[in-house]
């Protein structure tokens, strides 16, 4: 079945650095989400890339959709301690309704 | 925006009991609703594909006999977890989506319910 799997699964930086975590998919999408899930709550969604080779920006954060549709990127510019959480992408291939969940990478950002 | 409320938000049980989880659209239709999974510090597992009006769509090694979903309205989707053993505890998560577009939109989460099975 369908596989998405995020890189790294955890990641410690100082207040002020960069962060990216990495999706891939082992199928080809028509649309990828990307979730955030503070500790203790539910995700939320943040966005949602449609096109090949798309780029969309969030204040400090950028997202991208590979050109091939199977991997995606979420960057965060100058971290800040309110970043804290573990951040999913999400899957949907052509013709299906469900949402496959990537494995998550975990962000923790000392002050 | 969009509001999903999910109850009870934690619950514990003795094993071999029954536990009802609610998912209701408060504010938006929802032909379809999602129930996930998730163990600590894990993804989100999808179990199941709950249709508004017709059988649920269970992922591969989800039991149907023990997680029961009904969809009985447009705005309200139960999971009941029958006969519950410890091996059940986990969080469990319900999301929809508004039936007024397409197939490519996000998903609205429930707050989750905590399920602890002594």
């Amino acid at each position: 079945g369908q596989q998405v799997m995020q890189i790294p699964q955890y990641q410690h930086v100082q207040e002020g650095e960069d962060f990216t975590t990495y999706c891939n998919s082992s199928t080809t999408l028509s649309n990828i989400q990307w979730y955030k899930q503070r500790p203790g709550g539910h995700p939320v969604f943040l966005i949602q890339l449609v096109k090949s080779g798309e780029v969309k920006k969030q204040k400090r954060l950028t997202f991208q959709f590979g050109e091939a549709k199977k991997n995606s990127s979420l960057h965060i510019t100058a971290t800040q301690t309110t970043d804290v959480g573990t951040y999913f992408c999400a899957g949907q291939n052509t013709g299906f309704q469900k949402l496959v969940f990537g494995t998550g990478t975990r962000l923790l950002v000392s002050p | 925006g969009a509001v999903v409320s999910q109850h009870p938000s934690r619950v514990i049980c003795k094993s071999g009991t029954s536990v009802k989880i609610e998912c209701r659209s408060l504010d938006f239709q929802a032909t379809t609703m999602f129930w996930y999974r998730q163990f600590p510090k894990q993804s989100l597992m999808l179990m199941a594909t709950s249709n508004e009006g017709s059988k649920a769509t269970y992922e591969q090694g989800v039991e149907k006999d023990k997680f029961l979903i009904n969809h009985a309205s447009l705005t309200l989707s139960t999971l009941t977890v029958t006969s519950a053993h410890p091996e059940d505890s986990s969080f469990y998560i319900c999301s929809a989506r508004d039936r007024e577009f397409s197939t490519n939109e996000k998903l609205f989460f429930g707050s989750g319910t905590q399920l602890s099975v002594l």
